[in-house]
């Protein structure tokens, strides 16, 4: 069975900071991984997404994440954040079905 | 555009009252998901549809849950009768299916609020 692991529940950073953040999943297949995040009282939102070709995949709001299929790894970063990226961000995986498999989520908070 | 509206946004309750959960999907989609987003468990995935049809119910946790999506517009999530374990926050979620891949962007609405007292 598929599984994801978001290794870190919080992730406290300061304004104009860079920041990573980490997941790992579970599977002996091929996989499409996904990056969703969650503003304050909403739904999520999609971020971007790995399918298949070039390893590092641009999103949206400067949000780019890196498949490393040795490390089975599917790390989030953003160069410079921003107040407005204070949310809860997911990540998630999917074996050639529509299930997805959602991490535990870590929260991103920015200090000033 | 609209997006995926989800009625209502919060839901107060009684333990043993039936409770009912709205979902209109994006106009033209025709996959519907719904999750269940706790603290303890995270984002779980109840049911989802194709068509109209359920296509894997194996989320639902018990007998009590049921859900229907009588037309391409319209999904219910029902509990009945509902219990304070059920206090959670519902997604429903949306995607256009092509093909037989799991690449589809889902779209996901605002959720709904249950607590159950």
């Amino acid at each position: 069975a598929q599984s994801v692991t978001q290794l870190d529940s919080q992730v406290p950073v300061f304004e104009e900071a860079p920041v990573e953040l980490r997941c790992n999943y579970s599977s002996s297949v091929s996989v499409y991984l996904f990056w969703y995040v969650q503003y304050p009282n909403q739904g999520l939102q999609l971020l971007l997404k790995y399918l298949s070709g070039s390893t590092l995949v641009k999103g949206i709001n400067g949000f780019e994440a890196e498949f490393n299929k040795s490390q089975t790894s599917f790390h989030l970063r953003k160069p410079s954040v921003h107040i407005s990226d204070t949310a809860e961000y997911f990540c998630a995986v999917s074996q050639g079905a529509q299930k997805l498999v959602f991490g535990q989520g870590t929260r991103l908070t920015i200090n000033p | 555009d609209a997006g995926v509206i989800q009625s209502p946004r919060h839901e107060v309750t009684e333990m043993g009252q039936e409770v009912t959960l709205r979902c209109k999907p994006i106009s033209g989609h025709n996959s519907l998901f719904w999750y269940r987003q706790t603290m303890m468990r995270g984002l779980e995935l109840l049911i989802y549809f194709n068509n109209n049809v359920p296509i894997d119910d194996s989320g639902m946790p018990e007998d009590r849950f049921s859900a229907k999506m009588p037309n391409a517009s319209f999904s219910t999530l029902k509990i009945q009768p509902s219990e304070p374990r059920d206090s959670a926050v519902y997604f429903c979620a949306s995607s256009y299916r092509q093909g037989g891949s799991g690449t589809d962007t889902q779209y996901f609405g605002p959720g709904t609020r249950l607590t159950v007292l």
